[in-house]
């Protein structure tokens, strides 16, 4: 059974920095890209990042380019993301999903608060 | 803004049918994958590349595209299917890479 569990979430204060992981299970890890996406409170999704399976191309949304930075350790079968100058758009519950699109499979989600 | 037009509701009674449009004008013929989504779950997948359902999804989910437009039909509607739906772009080469539209609330009556 494919199975998604996320962490790292938490309050942050404006322009701080917070690192989210994704323990993947039920897959080979490693052949498939993934996948952040993110839901502000009462709206609707976002697409944030993807990586390959290889980790070697990587993709983002313009809202978080140059801020939000993908990875992944294929030998812990774990997805990162590294938020930084967290902003309180940002505010959000991040999912890690598989797949660059089309995905069948995500996990629950952890919240991230950016506030003061 | 969303690229990928959804109506933002669309109300149905039990066991008539309810069909929810995306909009992908700005994309050519590009297919899109559809996503269910109940309150405080994570997403699940109905339809892929217009018109695949997953193991698992009721044959009621069906979809169709013309090329302009995507839709994602649901008939004989049931209570349970009450949910807010999102179309994604499953065009993997494009600048829009992953987008999603803004997301039908579908109420059923």
């Amino acid at each position: 059974e494919v199975q998604l569990l996320e962490s790292g979430g938490g309050l942050v204060q404006p322009g701080g920095s917070l690192r989210l992981s994704c323990s993947a299970s039920g897959f080979t890890f490693s052949y498939y890209t993934m996948s952040w996406v993110r839901q502000a409170p009462g709206k609707g999704l976002e697409w944030v990042s993807a990586i390959t399976g290889n980790g070697i191309n990587t993709y983002y949304a313009d809202s978080v380019k140059g801020r939000f930075t993908i990875s992944r350790d294929n030998s812990k079968n774990t997805l990162y993301l590294q938020l930084s100058s967290l902003r309180a758009d940002d505010t959000a519950v991040y999912f890690c999903a598989k797949g660059v699109t089309g995905h069948d499979h995500w996990g629950q989600g952890t919240l991230v608060t950016v506030s003061s | 803004s969303y690229v990928l037009t959804q109506p933002p509701s669309v109300s149905v009674a039990p066991g008539q049918t309810a069909r929810i449009t995306c909009g992908v004008n700005n994309f050519g013929s590009k297919s899109v994958h559809w996503y269910q989504q109940k309150p405080g779950q994570a997403p699940v997948a109905v339809l892929f590349d217009d018109s695949d359902r997953p193991s698992g999804i009721p044959e009621r989910f069906s979809g169709s595209n013309s090329g302009n437009t995507a839709t994602l039909t649901i008939t004989r509607v049931e209570a349970g299917d009450e949910a807010d739906y999102y179309c994604q772009l499953s065009d993997i080469n494009s600048n829009h890479l992953g987008m999603f539209g803004g997301g039908t609330k579908l109420t059923v009556l």
